[in-house]
């Protein structure tokens, strides 16, 4: 069956700009989480959409929001980019939810901000 | 609260060396933990997983065991191949929680020819 996609995979902003990555998850799943990995901070975790609905959320400032779409599909945006925004952005499905441990990953979308 | 902790990297050996990565957890209860790997331009894979304590996860080679009375859940490999360089993350998941997962910060391993 295919695997969680992502897109884009590349993408260059300038700071101040907005960005929107798109996560299709695993047919079937229904929860999707979102990840910040970064050479200094490593994995970190954004938030976990179930059903539509924010499940959890990590501690980051209000500038990422998500949403996710009732065919599963989700969005993250960032808005007023900042440099340190820079990072690879990683979504996983899961069919019940995050915490079974049991994720597949998409292969991520490498933000760029100049 | 709940947290894994790993050891840091980078990891170097050669190839067919005897591979361990450490991981030590803090939790309540008895929590799942997991092995994921991230190759490099790839996103992450489970590798393993324990369930209880006392469970050995194996998958490709190697092997975590569950230990509660250390509360670790170590990686070995008793020959690693080139094709084994990797990031490395140990993870938990709480006892009766689909909302959690607490990872850790990774280890990169590189296997030299």
């Amino acid at each position: 069956k295919a695997g969680v996609t992502q897109t884009p995979r590349y993408l260059i902003k300038t700071r101040g700009q907005q960005v929107t990555l798109s996560c299709s998850p695993i047919s079937g799943h229904r929860s999707v989480s979102w990840y910040q990995q970064t050479p200094g901070q490593g994995l970190q975790f954004l938030f976990e959409y179930f059903s539509e609905t924010q499940r959890n959320k990590g501690n980051f400032p209000g500038r990422f929001s998500g949403r996710q779409f009732s065919n599963s599909r989700s969005e993250m945006n960032v808005s007023t980019l900042e440099l340190g925004d820079s990072a690879l952005y990683l979504c996983a499905s899961s069919l019940v939810g995050m915490g079974t441990g049991e994720l597949f990953f998409g292969e991520g979308s490498r933000l760029t901000v100049l | 609260g709940d947290s894994v902790t790993q050891m840091e990297g980078p990891v170097t050996l050669s190839e067919e060396a005897f591979l361990t990565i450490n991981c030590t957890y803090t939790a309540t209860g008895y929590p799942s933990l997991f092995w994921y790997v991230q190759y490099p331009g790839e996103g992450l894979q489970l590798l393993l997983k324990a369930t209880k304590a006392d469970d050995k996860g194996s998958n490709k080679g190697f092997e975590a065991t569950y230990r509660k009375e250390t509360t670790s859940f170590h990686l070995e490999k008793g020959s690693v191949q080139v094709s084994d360089s990797a990031v490395y993350f140990c993870a938990l998941s709480p006892p009766d929680s689909n909302y959690q997962l607490i990872w850790g910060a990774g280890t990169k391993l590189i296997i030299k020819p």
